[in-house]
C-alpha cells in the first residue's frame, strides 16, 4: 500500500514569492493534517481536515497561508508571500479518522522549504 | 493543555549499550501518549503507544516505554542499541477523550557509535 505521497520534496524560493506543496493521503483516509516542523522541533499542528472540511485551522497564518481539500482527497497548502521565517520542513499526515479512537498518523517524507 | 518535555538533545550511544531516551509529561489527566521515529530525510513513524491498559507497551524494532504515572514519565528504552537505530525521536502526547491535537517535545537526537 502507497503511503502519503508529498510534492515536491525540496524547494528554495525568494522571499516574497508564493509556494505550494502537495500531498495524497493514504487511501480511504478521511484525515489529513498539515505540520509545520521548524529547525530543531517537533511537528506543530497547521490545519486539520475531515473529508473536505478544515476542522482546525486555529494555527494557521491566515495572512498568507491557505490549504484546500478537494473533495476530501488530495490537499493542497499555499503560502503569499512567503517570509524567512517560513523556512520549515511541511509534513502532511493521514489517518482513518480523527475522532474519538486512536487512529495511527501516517506520516509523509515532507517538503522542505528554504526561503532566501 | 497537554505538554512533553524530552530531557537531552542529542543522547550517544554504543553499538549494543541499552538505549534510554526521556520523556515527561504535563496533563490534568493521564494523557495518550507515544514515540516517533524520524530518520533523516522522512516523515515520522510510530514506535509505540500509550492509551490505556498495561503500562509497559512494547513497540517496533525492540523498543518499549513504560507510563509511570507517579513520576510522569513516558521513558523510551531498548536494551541493545544497533546502528540502525540512529534517529530522531520524538514524544508526543494528547488528551484522551475526543478529538484532540498531537502535541510533540522538540525531540531527541540518538546517536549509536560502533
Amino acid at each position: 500500500e502507497a503511503g502519503v505521497v508529498q510534492s515536491p520534496r525540496y524547494k528554495i524560493i525568494e522571499k516574497k514569492q508564493p509556494v505550494a506543496f502537495w500531498c495524497n493521503p493514504i487511501s480511504g483516509h478521511n484525515t489529513l493534517y498539515w505540520y509545520r516542523q521548524n529547525l530543531g522541533q517537533g511537528p506543530e499542528l497547521l490545519i486539520r481536515y475531515e473529508n473536505e472540511e478544515a476542522v482546525d485551522d486555529s494555527q494557521l497564518p491566515k495572512d498568507r497561508f491557505s490549504a484546500e481539500r478537494l473533495k476530501g482527497v488530495d490537499s493542497t497548502l499555499k503560502i503569499q508571500p512567503a517570509e524567512l521565517g517560513d523556512s520549515a520542513v511541511y509534513l502532511c499526515a493521514s489517518s482513518l479518522d480523527g475522532t474519538g479512537g486512536v487512529h495511527e498518523q501516517y506520516f509523509g517524507p515532507g517538503t522542505r522549504l528554504t526561503v532566501t | 493543555a497537554q505538554s512533553v518535555t524530552q530531557l537531552g538533545s542529542h543522547v550517544s550511544v554504543s553499538e549494543g549499550a541499552l538505549v534510554l531516551l526521556r520523556c515527561n509529561y504535563s496533563s490534568s489527566v493521564p494523557p495518550y501518549l507515544f514515540w516517533y521515529v524520524q530518520y533523516p530525510n522522512q516523515g515520522l513513524q510510530l514506535l509505540l503507544k500509550y492509551t490505556t491498559g498495561a503500562t509497559l507497551v512494547k513497540g517496533i524494532n525492540g523498543f518499549e516505554a513504560e507510563f509511570k504515572k507517579s513520576e510522569t514519565s513516558f521513558h523510551l528504552t531498548k536494551p541493545s542499541a544497533h546502528m540502525s537505530d540512529a534517529a530522531e525521536y520524538f514524544c508526543a502526547t494528547r488528551a484522551p477523550s475526543g478529538y484532540s491535537t498531537l502535541t510533540f517535545g522538540k525531540g531527541t537526537m540518538l546517536l549509536v557509535s560502533p
